[in-house]
């Protein structure tokens, strides 16, 4: 079984400093994948950042990185140069491996993120 | 249109009423999910559709029940609820069976939020 946990129910970030968000998961297998969403007041999960487990660099995406440290099963996102509109609750998630199969995402308990002024 | 469009956003209902939930994709997509979140608890994968076939029941209790009439189509129909049913109801889509390499992230819908009196 899989599993995700996020140990930061909230974090505060002053706009334009970075921030990281931890990650850390439990899985027996080998390949996997590593998801960030976002979650505005909203209510839509918006996919931020993807990361295989067999992937060599850190994945990166505008001003979202990944710290994936693949030993200590650790999946860290970091946002750097912290906009008020990143204010939010993040989830990280695993998807198991199974090419052709449907994308079963585990979810971890989320992390609310308010940037301040 | 948006990618995923999940109506009603709120909805509620009483513990002997029957109402359902809509969700559509205009993304081509050939699999599509139910999502429940509760307060403070991670995203509960509900129902899994893949080419129109149900391929997971996580142990969804009866008074749900799923229909996938097309591809781009999902409902949830509800009956007799409880309480503890309360909870927001994210719809998501992907496509499966793709490239390799391709992450098979999920997009979501707004939700449907649910009271049960």
């Amino acid at each position: 079984a899989q599993k995700i946990t996020q140990t930061q129910p909230g974090m505060f970030v002053q706009e334009k400093e970075a921030v990281t968000l931890d990650c850390t998961y439990d899985t027996s297998d080998q390949s996997y994948g590593l998801f960030w969403y976002k979650q505005p007041s909203s209510g839509e999960m918006i996919f931020l950042i993807y990361q295989g487990s067999y992937d060599e660099q850190n994945a990166t995406e505008g001003r979202y990185s990944l710290n994936f440290q693949k030993a200590r099963k650790s999946a860290n996102l970091v946002i750097s140069a912290s906009q008020l509109g990143d204010s939010a609750m993040y989830f990280c998630a695993m998807r198991p491996p199974g090419g052709g199969t449907a994308s079963k995402l585990t979810f971890g308990t989320g992390t609310r993120l308010q940037v301040t002024l | 249109e948006t990618g995923v469009t999940q109506t009603p956003r709120h909805l509620v209902m009483g513990m002997t009423n029957k109402k359902s939930l809509k969700c559509e994709q205009h993304l081509g997509h050939n699999a599509m999910y139910w999502y429940k979140q509760s307060a403070k608890k991670p995203l509960e994968l509900m129902f899994v559709y893949n080419f129109k076939e149900q391929t997971e029941n996580n142990s969804v209790p009866s008074r749900f029940s799923p229909e996938c009439p097309n591809s781009s189509h999902l409902f949830l129909h509800l009956h007799t609820l409880q309480p503890e049913d309360s909870a927001l109801y994210l719809c998501a889509s992907s496509q499966e069976g793709g490239l390799a390499g391709h992450t098979g992230e999920l997009f979501f819908g707004e939700g449907s939020r649910l009271t049960v009196l």
